[in-house]
């Protein structure tokens, strides 16, 4: 089966400085990997995601995230936090059903937090 | 356009009571899931339909949990012999159904279950 692991529960940073959030993924064959965005009471909002394509993937609100396949990583990045970024953020990587449909898995989820 | 639609947004019950859940997907989309995040977690799947029938509905808990989408459109789930630890937000995510593992899934804003 398909995992992740956020490696943060909790990042903080100032704002306009860089966000890194990071992710490891396991995967038995070249996965579909996705970060999404979830505001305080607010659904979920899909940021980007990396269907084997460019490793290099851009998403919206300036972020990107590089799929790194020899070091099972698919980090977030931003150049310059916005105090509208703070919210929660979840690595999630498709995995297989029992009936060859696909769902998701998500990672714990790392709490972003911006300093004025 | 419209999107994923989740009613009630809210719903306290008390232990031992039948609820449900209601998900309206995005026009057009054949392939809907349920997740569910309980407090600090990641969301899990539930149940993924395809048209109308349940094609993976792996990850309910138990019999206790049902779900149904009898015109391939609106689903809900069903909860019999509700348990505190059935408290939790409880996603609904559409999707095309064409890309395989890269299918984008929206979400809805969850239904939080309170059970007392």
């Amino acid at each position: 089966a398909q995992s992740v692991t956020q490696l943060d529960s909790h990042v903080s940073v100032s704002e306009g400085t860089p966000v890194l959030l990071r992710c490891n993924y396991s995967s038995s064959y070249s996965p579909s990997l996705f970060w999404y965005v979830q505001h305080p009471n607010k659904g979920l909002q899909l940021l980007l995601k990396y269907t084997s394509a460019a490793t290099l993937v851009k998403g919206i609100n300036g972020f990107e995230a590089e799929f790194k396949k020899s070091e099972t990583s698919f980090h977030l990045t931003k150049p310059s936090a916005h105090m509208s970024d703070a919210a929660e953020y979840f690595c999630v990587v498709s995995d297989w059903g029992s009936s060859g449909n696909t769902r998701l898995v998500f990672g714990k989820g790392t709490r972003l937090s911006v300093i004025a | 356009g419209a999107g994923v639609s989740q009613t009630p947004s809210n719903k306290v019950t008390e232990k031992g009571k039948y609820v449900e859940l209601r998900c309206d997907p995005i026009s057009g989309h054949t392939a809907l899931y349920w997740y569910r995040q309980s407090l600090g977690q990641g969301p899990e799947f539930l149940i993924y339909f395809q048209g109308t029938g349940a094609a993976d509905d792996s990850g309910l808990p138990n019999d206790r949990f049902f779900a149904v989408r009898p015109e391939g459109s609106v689903s809900t789930l069903k909860i019999q012999r509700t348990e505190r630890g059935d408290s939790a937000v409880y996603l609904c995510a559409s999707s095309s159904g064409t890309s395989g593992g890269a299918d984008t899934q929206y979400f809805g804003p969850g239904t939080r279950l309170t059970v007392l």
